[in-house]
């Protein structure tokens, strides 16, 4: 079965200039979430989405962030202006059903920036 | 709001030996997840645990959860080389996955 699949695995930009995620979640997975990892911590949900629609995007940085899963399948993350703590990896997960207990997370191997 | 909290956040263990890992969380929840990360690698999940006294063992490593103490335990029994790693706790209430900040195991000879 396949993984969750993002690219581009390793991104370095300058500040203030952008940058786009995509993900490609488990087939058949209705929920899907992105998370922030800042080295040395713990991921921090950014976003989730079931289908296509966005369940808590309520610690998303809106002003420089945006994401959307026009299709209810592939998601993009986008930063735009990037700042220097923008610097993490970027983790895409999914699940089958949200609030579904029992529901193993499954997550991809992560898009790594670096704003430099 | 939700904090998991991990103890200890680096742990070395001698092969061989008997080690613990806590997790306490601030509150309510009805999921705890075990999760394994290797250096530049993503999350593996390990174990879910549902209700309060659940128990999973796989290999060397055993988790347990005590809700009414918002504690969970991951044992890892004769520690071995593989087991080497970053070991997080996460916690589902409103928000999904909230996460402990890891605790860094490194298996010595």
């Amino acid at each position: 079965e396949a993984g969750v699949a993002q690219s581009p695995r390793y991104k370095i930009i300058e500040k203030r200039q952008s940058v786009a995620f995509w993900c490609n979640p488990i087939s058949g997975h209705a929920t899907l979430y992105w998370y922030q990892q800042i080295l040395g911590q713990g991921p921090k949900l950014l976003i989730q989405f079931q289908n296509n629609g966005v369940v808590d995007d309520s610690q998303l940085p809106k002003d420089r962030f945006s994401a959307e899963r026009l299709k209810g399948v592939d998601s993009t993350l986008k930063i735009q202006p990037a700042k220097l703590e923008d610097s993490a990896v970027y983790l895409c997960a999914s699940s089958l059903l949200r609030g579904r207990r029992g529901n193993t997370i499954y997550f991809g191997e992560g898009s790594w920036l670096t704003v430099v | 709001e939700l904090k998991v909290e991990q103890n200890p956040l680096f742990l070395s263990m001698q092969e061989g030996k008997n080690y613990t890992i806590y997790c306490n969380y601030s509150t309510t929840s009805d999921r705890l997840y075990w999760y394994r990360q290797d250096p530049g690698k993503s999350l593996e999940s390990l174990f879910v645990l549902l209700s309060n006294g659940a128990v999973k063992q796989e290999g060397r490593l055993m988790a347990s959860l005590d809700t009414k103490a918002r504690l969970s335990t991951l044992h890892i029994t004769a520690a071995v080389h593989d087991l080497s790693a970053t070991y997080f706790c996460a916690v589902v209430q409103v928000t999904p996955l909230v996460f402990g900040k890891g605790t860094r195991l490194s298996v010595i000879a």
